[in-house]
Formats: structure tokens, sequence, C-alpha cells
């Protein structure tokens, strides 16, 4: 059984560009909650999606952006990138209200 | 504002020695307290609590929630290199609107040989 799965793992941009990242959900979980973890905190919610809608957000400006598809899979696009945007971004799945399983990240680094 | 702290940030300790890390929170509707270890990227997933009073246990590591405290703490006994890393408590509230987790900032524990 594949766990949660992220793609790309590491990726680098520039300062204004656009980027997308992906998300495989662990089989049989629904719900797909997206993290961003800076150097030396905690991760921090981004979003939350289950049934192909955004159920909750975090503190997060709109330049944040998500969609899940109906296989559960989700994308997190983030526009106008900042530098302070650089940071680990953790995908985790749950089966509806349970206990998160997250993926190995992406490594962002915006330049 | 829901808030989750960790301490210490920061340990150093030798195999062999066993570890208490501490959680404590503040937060509206509790409905669960989970802690992860993170070595390189992703946290993996330890423990989920619920109920006070109750210890979790898996091998060396154990764990127990205080909801008249509204604190955990994290066990580890008899240390090894390979339990070096980050741990991460996180809480889950009881709403309907979804079932983020909110962090602490993290305990660094290194064991030295």
């Amino acid at each position: 059984d594949a766990g949660v799965t992220q793609s790309p793992t590491h990726l680098i941009k520039t300062r204004g560009q656009q980027v997308t990242l992906r998300c495989s959900p662990k089989s049989g979980h629904d719900t797909v909650s997206w993290y961003q973890q800076a150097l030396g905190q905690g991760p921090q919610f981004i979003f939350q999606y289950y049934e192909e809608e955004e159920r909750q957000r975090g503190n997060f400006p709109d330049r944040f952006s998500g969609h899940q598809f109906p296989n559960y899979s989700s994308e997190l696009n983030v526009n106008a990138l900042l530098l302070g945007d650089s940071a680990l971004y953790l995908c985790a799945s749950s089966p509806g209200r349970g206990g998160a399983f997250f993926g190995q990240g992406t490594r962002l680094t915006v330049v | 504002e829901d808030k989750v702290v960790q301490s210490p940030l920061s340990l150093v300790v030798h195999e062999g020695d066993t570890v208490t890390l501490n959680c404590s929170y503040e937060v509206t509707n509790f409905r669960s307290l989970l802690w992860y270890k993170q070595e390189k990227k992703a946290p993996t997933f330890l423990f989920m609590l619920t109920s006070s009073g109750i210890e979790k246990k898996s091998g060396r590591l154990s764990s127990i929630l205080d909801k008249k405290e509204l604190s955990s703490i994290l066990n580890i006994t008899a240390t090894q290199t390979g339990d070096s890393a980050i741990y991460l408590c996180a809480v889950q509230m009881n709403n309907n609107a979804g079932n983020m987790l909110t962090f602490g900032g993290g305990t660094r524990l290194m064991v030295k040989p």
C-alpha cells in the first residue's frame, strides 16, 4: 500500500512565479490537508479538502489555492511567490476525522 | 487563539537514557492530541490520544494525556541513536468544519552514542 505521495520532492522558483504541488492520498483516505513548515517551526495548516471542496482554511492569503479531484488527489497552487514562501510543504491524508498521515513533502525554495 | 506549546525546545541525551517530552495546549473544543516523529521530511504518526489518563504504548515509546492539566507527555525509555529526531505534538479540535491539526514548535532530540 503506497502511503501519501507528493511531487515534486524539490523545487526552485523565482519570486513572482507560480507553483503547483501535487499529492496522492493513502488508499482509502478521502480527506487531504496541506501544511507549510518553515525551517525550525512546526507545520502550519493551509487548508483541507473533502469531497472536492475546501472544507477548512488556515490563516493564509488568497495566493494559496487548491483543488481536489474525484480520485481524492489534490493540488496546491501558490501564485506570486515571495521569498517567505520558501518552506517544506506537507500533504496529509486521513479517513474522515481520523489521524493524519503525511507525505514526504515538497521542499520549495524561492530565489 | 488556539495554542500548542512543546518543551523543551531541544534535548541532548546519551544512549540508554530515558527522556520525557512535554506538550501543553490551550484550544477550544479539544478532540484529540497526536504525537509525530519527524526525521527528515515526513512526520511519522506515533500516537493519538483522546481519553485522559489512558497510556498508549508502542515498544519503548509511551504517551499519556491529562485533560485536567491540558497536557500530554511522551516518554522514550532506553533511547537509541535512531530516536534522534524532531518530535511534534498536534491537537485536533472538535468541530464540524474539519479536522485540521494545530502543531507545537517541536522538540529536537539528539541521542549520542
